[in-house]
């Protein structure tokens, strides 16, 4: 299996909802990583999880929460999002730092 | 934070010629890759030079990489159709468990 899968694809809540974003990889790396997209930017990187544990946060609002259940799950937890929140939001994985990552399909998120 | 700088923003060409984007980039790096991402979804890796090296090619891809000008360049050749997307440059400039993305290149690839 060399595919990082996330769900759902697609994704509309009120901003008092909670819900959550979630990125599955089987190729045993050791790295997981949630960027965010907006239209015709780059991706701007929010969380690392490196070995499970929590290795770099990017400043990220804390409306914004990352889970890392095991070694191949990364979930992204959403709490009162602004409309401004609106995104493509992807999930990598790779090997180790520095090496090619390997990119989901993302999860296109419209906040109301 | 850092980042690549893409030149040229947007592209458009016939389909058949040659497509030939550039990336700068502000600090020493380990190594620099290209993605590639159509529209709406995931990035594609498509390359990753290291910094000892000066050339690399994978199919239709040439990717070069200057360090003394810190700098780098993708070259599609034979453009087709399909290579219509967005090409970002992505670099290591920080060292730690982060890659860091330029502002990325349309390309258009015209029939």
């Amino acid at each position: 299996d060399t595919e990082v899968t996330q769900t759902p694809k697609h994704l509309v809540m009120g901003m008092t909802n909670k819900k959550s974003l979630k990125c599955e990889q089987h190729m045993g790396h050791r790295a997981m990583y949630w960027y965010k997209q907006k239209a015709k930017k780059p991706p701007e990187l929010m969380f690392v999880y490196s070995y499970e544990k929590l290795s770099i946060n990017e400043s990220v609002p804390s409306r914004f929460s990352p889970e890392c259940p095991n070694s191949s799950l990364l979930n992204l937890h959403l709490h009162a999002l602004q409309p401004e929140d609106s995104a493509l939001y992807l999930c990598a994985s790779s090997p180790g730092s520095e090496e090619t990552q390997y990119f989901g399909p993302g999860t296109r998120l419209l906040v109301l | 934070s850092q980042q690549g700088e893409e030149d040229p923003q947007a592209l458009s060409i016939q389909e058949g010629e040659n497509a030939t984007m550039n990336c700068s980039y502000k600090t020493s790096i380990n190594n620099l890759q290209w993605y590639r991402q159509n529209s709406g979804r995931g990035l594609v890796h498509l390359i990753l030079i290291r910094s000892n090296e000066r050339e690399k090619h994978s199919g239709r891809l040439r990717v070069t990489l200057d360090t003394s000008k810190k700098s780098s360049s993708l070259l599609i050749t034979a453009s087709r159709a399909a290579d219509t997307a967005s090409y970002f440059c992505a670099t290591d400039e920080n060292r730690d468990d982060k890659i860091i993305f330029g502002k990325g290149t349309r390309l258009h690839i015209l029939p």
